[in-house]
C-alpha cells in the first residue's frame, strides 16, 4: 500500500528556513520520483521540484535560488528545504509520488505559517 | 512555462446533471494531462490521467477528452459526492503546471 506523509514545523518565522520531510511506504524511492507541491490557505496548487528515481533534481524556476530536495533512500525520506521564507510562503506543503509523469499518490499535507 | 487556463472557475448543477470542465494549454501538451479531485482539507485525487485513463477506483462516471491544447473533463449524472473543486496538471515539461481550479456546486 503506498503512503507518503508529511512532517515538519508548523510555524516558522520570516527569513527562516523551513525543513520538511515526506516518510514514503509502499514502494521505493529507486523506482519512483517524489515531487513537492504546495497550495495557499483557498488557492491552486504550485509544483515546487522533484527528486527522480536516480537521484537528480528538477525546480520550478520561480522557487530554485532557496529551494532543495534530497533523499535517504535507507529510511525512505525525502527532504524539502526553503530558506528566507516570506508570508506568501504560507500554505499547505504535499509531497507526491509520479508514476511516469502525472502524481497518482500524495500525502495529506502539512501546513506552514510564516509568521513572527 | 506552459500555462493552465481553466475553465469555468466555479458551477452549480443539480444532481444528475452532466458537467464538463476545460483546460486550455499554452502550448501542446501532447495528452500529458490528468485532472484531480480535491475535497476541503484533502489532499487531491487522481481522476484521469494521459487525458483520457480513468485511474482504477474512480467511477466511470468520470471521463477525459482532448487533444493538443484542449483539454475537459466530463462528469455525467452528478452525484452529491461529486461536490469539490477540480485541477487540471500538465505533466508534458517542467516546470509542470496546474490549473486554478474549478469549484463544483451541487444545487
Amino acid at each position: 500500500q503506498v503512503q507518503l506523509k508529511e512532517s515538519g514545523p508548523g510555524l516558522v518565522q520570516p527569513s527562516q528556513t523551513l525543513s520538511l520531510t515526506c516518510t514514503v511506504s509502499g514502494f521505493s524511492l529507486t523506482s519512483n520520483s517524489v515531487s513537492w507541491v504546495r497550495q495557499p490557505p483557498g488557492k491552486g496548487l504550485e509544483w515546487m521540484g522533484a527528486i527522480w528515481s536516480g537521484g537528480s533534481t528538477d525546480y520550478n524556476s520561480a522557487l530554485k535560488s532557496r529551494l532543495s530536495i534530497s533523499r535517504d533512500t535507507s529510511k525512505s525520506q525525502v527532504f524539502l528545504k526553503m530558506n528566507s521564507l516570506q508570508t506568501e510562503d504560507t500554505a499547505i506543503y504535499f509531497c507526491t509520488r509520479a508514476e511516469l509523469g502525472y502524481f497518482d499518490y500524495w500525502g495529506q499535507g502539512v501546513m506552514v505559517t510564516v509568521s513572527s | 512555462d506552459i500555462q493552465m487556463t481553466q475553465s469555468p472557475a466555479s458551477l452549480s448543477a443539480s444532481l444528475g446533471e452532466t458537467v464538463s470542465i476545460e483546460c486550455l494549454a499554452s502550448e501542446d501538451i501532447y495528452n500529458n494531462l490528468a485532472w484531480y479531485q480535491q475535497k476541503p482539507g484533502k489532499s487531491p485525487q487522481l481522476l484521469i490521467y494521459y487525458a483520457s485513463s480513468l485511474q482504477d477506483g474512480v467511477p466511470s462516471r468520470f471521463s477525459g477528452s482532448g487533444s493538443g491544447t484542449q483539454y475537459s473533463l466530463k462528469i455525467n449524472s452528478l452525484e452529491s459526492e461529486d461536490a469539490a473543486t477540480y485541477f487540471c496538471l500538465q505533466d508534458s515539461e517542467y516546470p509542470y503546471t496546474f490549473g486554478a481550479g474549478t469549484k463544483l456546486e451541487l444545487k
